[in-house]
């Protein structure tokens, strides 16, 4: 599986955009890019994820590289209660086992 | 929907003492997972199953820890005997059939410290 690299830790002030980005340069074609979060004493918590294409629901936006060897998460507005660690993990989309955290970027958000 | 609901939430327990952990995963939700989550190791999948069946327990630390799922809604992860090396967010979750559109959904976890 392809490893994801991500910044320790991020801050970003209330209101505005939260950009957590992700390295994957060793992604493989089959390979989905997903995003969690976990918030302090919870379980994680699904955000987003997507293959080649952008994606955008109502918690966020995924934007991948036409390479596919990066992407980024966008928050478009943090507020106090997205502080949380953020997870990026990729994934062959038919295999559940490969469901593999890494440490992930602490994001703080500030007033 | 009411999630997956795990149970306890917390427990301490003494060195050597069994402990059980339950879970009740999301309805209609055929796969189910169990992680856990310490400071140095970071988030482990230890076991999970399909339509009951264990399918890959090669996460699971060593023979003190075994898991079941007797039915479609209800599963355990036990440790006997249990350690102070134990302590840590015993996590559960669950999904549909992995397609590209299922994603895995967790419980709260259950918070267990072995003194």
């Amino acid at each position: 599986d392809a490893k994801t690299t991500q910044p320790p830790s991020m801050d970003c002030a209330e209101g505005r955009a939260a950009n957590l980005p992700c390295n994957h340069s060793t992604i493989s074609g089959n390979e989905y890019v997903y995003w969690y979060r976990q918030i302090h004493s919870q379980g994680p918590q699904y955000i987003i994820h997507g293959l080649k294409n952008n994606e955008t629901n109502e918690m966020a936006s995924l934007i991948i590289t036409e390479d596919r060897k990066s992407s980024t998460l966008i928050l478009p507005h943090a507020t106090l209660r997205d502080t949380a660690v953020y997870y990026c993990i990729v994934r062959v989309a038919n295999n559940n086992n490969d469901m593999r955290f890494g440490a992930g970027t602490r994001l703080t958000v500030k007033p | 929907d009411a999630g997956v609901i795990q149970s306890p939430r917390h427990e301490v327990t003494e060195m050597g003492q069994e402990v059980t952990l339950r879970c009740k995963p999301i309805s209609g939700h055929d796969y189910l997972f169990w992680y856990r989550q310490t400071m140095m190791r970071g988030l482990e999948l230890l076991i999970y199953f399909n339509n009951n069946v264990p399918i890959d327990d090669s996460g699971m630390p060593e023979d003190r820890f075994s898991a079941k799922m007797p039915n479609a809604s209800f599963s355990t992860l036990k440790i006997q005997p249990s350690e102070p090396r134990d302590s840590a967010v015993y996590f559960c979750a669950s999904s549909l059939a992995p397609t590209s559109g299922n994603t895995i959904y967790f419980g709260e976890g259950s918070w267990l410290t072995v003194v």
